[in-house]
């Protein structure tokens, strides 16, 4: 079946500028996770929904950062304001029902500010 | 601090040999640990987890084991491939919720 997908695969843009990256998880999968990879490190979590509600938003870095996932399918991660900074692969991943099962993640969307 | 931590230098074997990876992590009592692949470009891929009460577990040509004294993981893969180069990652989920804690990973470039 079809696995996690994110779009765009790339986006650039420019420092001030607003951003939203979307994540289409598994079908039936009622968590949703989005993670930051800068080059060289591993994932960084930065949110966990459970259904509809966000359960964890303990990592996303300040209030530029927010996301929604209004039917509790598909999500989207606004960035407000972007600094380069926030140049990172950004990854989302769905798991069945949260919790320790296995998370299953998609290829990534490449956020480059200028 | 809480810290996990994996080899940051790449390690380059020979296709057949035996690769060993090592994650280690800091004031972190991890119900269990688990081990990811990720090659350029894509999202890691769940390997294996180990609980805390398996000191080990195999897939295949992969082990890994738990040493929660030492705080240490170590991930191996038995009769190496060109196809197994990639980066592979730990991670741990503290509060088994879900939120993982990643290392940094290591690169593997197994050369035939």
């Amino acid at each position: 079946g079809a696995g996690v997908s994110q779009t765009p695969s790339n986006k650039v843009t420019e420092k001030g500028k607003y951003v939203e990256l979307r994540c289409d998880p598994i079908s039936g999968h009622t968590a949703l996770y989005w993670y930051r990879q800068s080059l060289g490190q591993g994932p960084e979590f930065l949110i966990y929904f459970q259904g509809t509600g966000a359960a964890d938003d303990s990592g996303l870095p300040n209030d530029r950062f927010f996301a929604v996932r209004p039917e509790g399918s598909v999500s989207t991660l606004k960035i407000q304001r972007t600094e380069r900074g926030d140049s990172a692969v950004y990854l989302c991943a769905s798991s069945l029902r949260g919790g320790g099962d296995t998370q299953y993640f998609g290829p990534g969307t490449r956020l480059t500010v200028l | 601090s809480q810290k996990i931590e994996q080899n940051s230098e790449a390690l380059n074997i020979q296709e057949g040999k035996t690769a060993t990876l090592t994650c280690n992590y800091t004031n972190y009592s991890p119900a269990y640990l688990q081990w990811y692949r990720q090659d350029p470009g894509r999202g890691p891929v769940f390997l294996l987890l180990i609980r805390e009460n398996e000191k080990e577990k195999r897939k295949e040509r992969l082990k890994v084991t738990f040493d929660t004294t030492l705080k240490q993981s170590l991930f191996h893969i038995t009769a190496s491939q060109p196809a197994d180069s990639a980066t592979y990652l730990c991670a741990l989920d503290p509060a088994q919720g879900g939120k993982l804690i990643f290392g940094q990973g290591t690169e593997l470039s197994v050369k035939p």
